[in-house]
């Protein structure tokens, strides 16, 4: 159950657009379109973003999509917002009915 | 409206136990899947346990053993019973809805378990 890759920091000017990458195994991102993608600002909990690689809940900004690759999912922001700066996870399901998480990535906007 | 409200965190020491609670309102527990995910301070997430709705329970390889999910229905209620507990339990415990996908769309506001002598 090892956490899913992502990186540690993506930064953009307002107006940009940004994507964030999480990279897991053929046991959980790749086998599974069970990716969801959450956003977390300090001391609150998260909130859910894209569900099933590439959803938007109701009520969600379209500016935000997801993506997968094989074993590689994606969110790209587009048109970078100043309350967009938070702490992102990505989540799958996995072969052993359990979920992981990914290690999480810092947006800043610059 | 759907709300999840956690109760239960507190001080505890190395090798003590504790159970939290979330009692949910505007849908029925039993028929839904139910997880406990956890944030260390500082830290990331990290995903605990998930019941399902006839009853199966899996569990991170971090806590098997040591932590028991559980409901129940009369109360709407869901539990973590959490033994053995050690410095490294010691986090914001969450408790949220788990939608067929594995995705957590209701959260609760998280309560706070720290493990320290």
């Amino acid at each position: 159950q090892s956490a899913l890759t992502q990186p540690a920091s993506v930064s953009g000017s307002p107006g940009q657009s940004i994507t964030i990458s999480c990279t897991g195994t053929s046991s959980d991102v790749g086998g599974y379109n069970y990716v969801s993608w959450y956003q977390q600002h300090p001391g609150k909990a998260p909130k859910l973003m894209i569900y099933d690689v590439s959803n938007r809940p109701s009520g969600v900004s379209n500016r935000f999509s997801g993506s997968k690759s094989g074993n590689t999912a994606s969110l790209t922001i587009s048109g970078l917002q100043a309350e967009d700066e938070a702490e992102y996870y990505c989540n799958s399901f996995t072969s052993t009915s359990t979920r992981v998480f990914g290690t999480g990535t810092k947006v800043t906007v610059l | 409206e759907v709300q999840l409200v956690e109760s239960g965190g507190d001080l505890v020491q190395p090798g003590g136990s504790l159970r939290l609670s979330c009692a949910v309102s505007g849908f029925t527990v039993s028929s839904k899947y139910m997880s406990w995910v956890r944030q260390a301070p500082g830290i990331g997430l990290e995903w605990v346990s998930v019941i399902y709705s006839g009853g199966r329970t899996y569990y991170a390889d971090s806590v098997k053993g040591r932590f028991t999910i559980s409901r129940d229905n009369s109360k709407n209620t869901l539990y973590l019973q959490m033994n053995s507990l050690r410095a490294e339990d010691t986090a914001v415990y969450y408790c949220a809805r788990d939608a067929v996908g594995a995705y957590f769309d209701y959260w609760g506001q998280g309560t706070l378990v720290t493990v320290s002598s």
